[in-house]
């Protein structure tokens, strides 16, 4: 079946721009998460969702980020006036719960780049 | 809140040689534990992953972990590693909390480089 779609798959941006990075996830999944992969800094989190709220958002690094969902389904991460150390992959995750033994399903990320 | 430490960053090793990638993580209480791997140009995908019972767990491709609680550890092995296990791996652990939201923190990664 269809995985964890994420668009778009790059996107370049210039420093001071806002940028949104959408995530469709698994049809059914309840739990959708962000996370940002910086070289050498792994995976870092920064947003968890359960169906339309956002019950932990501690990971967002400053106020210029948000994201919301919609309909439990897809969903956007806005990053505003973006600086040159916003570049990374953004990677989304989805899980049909939030049980602690359902593993996370990624998507392929975007990659971030501001110059 | 939990941590989780991958001390090796980059490893780089000859076809059949054997495989340890150590994973230590902090929290005190019960843990869910998982190894997840993103080969090159691919999304990250689990790998295996530790709930309870037998601390020796099997996970794809011949990749097996051991949970040892009193060292907080959860380290990956493999026996006879292949060209095609060149990938990233990312430790992640999970509070084994009964139902609500348990947040899920990865290590740092590890880039495996196999040399044929």
């Amino acid at each position: 079946g269809a995985g964890v779609s994420q668009s778009p798959s790059n996107k370049v941006t210039e420093k001071g721009k806002d940028v949104e990075l959408r995530c469709d996830p698994i049809s059914g999944h309840t739990a959708l998460y962000w996370y940002r992969q910086s070289l050498g800094q792994g995976l870092e989190f920064l947003i968890y969702f359960q169906g339309n709220s956002a019950p932990d958002k501690s990971g967002l690094p400053s106020d210029r980020f948000s994201a919301e969902r919609t309909g439990g389904s897809v969903s956007t991460l806005t990053i505003q006036r973006t600086q040159q150390e916003d570049s990374a992959v953004y990677l989304c995750a989805s899980s049909p719960s939030t049980g602690h033994n359902s593993p996370l399903h990624f998507g392929n990320g975007t990659r971030l780049t501001v110059t | 809140a939990q941590s989780v430490s991958q001390h090796n960053h980059h490893v780089i090793l000859s076809e059949a040689a054997s495989l340890e990638l150590g994973c230590n993580y902090s929290y005190g209480g019960t843990v869910n534990l998982f190894w997840y791997v993103q080969y090159p140009g691919q999304h990250l995908q689990l790998l295996l992953k530790y709930f309870s019972g037998d601390p020796l767990v099997k996970g794809i491709k011949g990749f097996e972990a051991e949970f040892i609680k009193s060292k907080f550890s959860f380290n990956l092995r493999k026996p006879s590693v292949q060209w095609s296990d060149t990938a990233e791996y990312f430790c992640a652990v999970n509070p084994g909390l009964s139902g609500g939201y348990q947040k899920v923190t990865f290590g740092t990664g590890t880039k495996l480089q196999v040399i044929p």
